[in-house]
């Protein structure tokens, strides 16, 4: 398995706090990504990146932000959680962008009450 | 949680059985295109992949057949195994932002393949 590590992996926050979401990979690949997955709806993204301090936005990046400061970690924010946001969510990493094979992490389970 | 699996189109078959999922891709520029596999609880998992100038690719027991013509990818499973049943999506790549300098990989709904021992 690809070496992508996702913290945590479930959470339960309340409406209105904020939630920061990591993603971890130990490939040195230089494109990262943020999915979400939800019934009816697949997987979407979010944000993505494609190098430090390098991001532009997704299909569904609204009520969320991202950062990379280093190869290795993507992180994304829901700056003031909402039930909307109750979701699964996926990092993906890949060596090149576009035809390139995304290889995955577990995924985090987050839940808005 | 809900599953990710409800909701989706289920193909049910018999352990040996052959499988076939199909998928209609959207964007007739996309050049190259994944199958996924996801397991209960798991990420996506890559199982085949092709580009756009090829017609078909084979990988272990799995065949990937693209028609470009109609826009359209299917993923073949020989002897199918109780360990396929999953979910499996395809996915294409294609720039979602007319003008974006990169493309990325945007997924289909996906498939349920229940195989019954």
């Amino acid at each position: 398995d690809a070496g992508i590590t996702q913290s945590p992996r479930h959470k339960v926050t309340e409406t209105g706090t904020p939630v920061t979401l990591r993603c971890h990979q130990t490939e040195n690949h230089r494109y990262m990504y943020w999915y979400r997955q939800d019934p009816g709806h697949g997987l979407r993204l979010i944000h993505y990146s494609y190098g430090v301090k390098d991001t532009d936005k997704g299909e569904v990046s609204d009520g969320y932000s991202v950062s990379r400061s280093k190869t290795e970690d993507f992180l994304l924010t829901l700056e003031s959680a909402t039930s909307s946001q109750t979701s699964v969510y996926f990092c993906a990493i890949s060596e090149l962008e576009g035809e390139d094979e995304q290889y995955f992490g577990p995924g985090t389970r987050l839940t808005v009450t | 949680g809900e599953s990710v699996g409800l909701h989706l189109p289920t193909l049910s078959v018999q352990e040996g059985d052959n499988s076939i999922i199909n998928c209609a891709y959207s964007n007739s520029a996309s050049d190259y295109f994944i199958w996924y596999k996801q397991e209960s609880g798991k990420g996506p998992q890559f199982i085949i992949d092709i580009r756009s100038n090829m017609d078909k690719r084979q990988g272990q027991r799995v065949t990937v057949l693209l028609n470009k013509t109609v826009k359209h990818l299917s993923l073949q499973i020989a002897a199918t195994q109780p360990g396929d049943s999953a979910v499996y999506f395809c996915a294409e790549n294609k720039k979602w932002k007319p003008n974006s300098g990169y493309s990325t990989l945007t997924f289909g709904k996906g498939t349920m393949l229940l195989v019954s021992p």
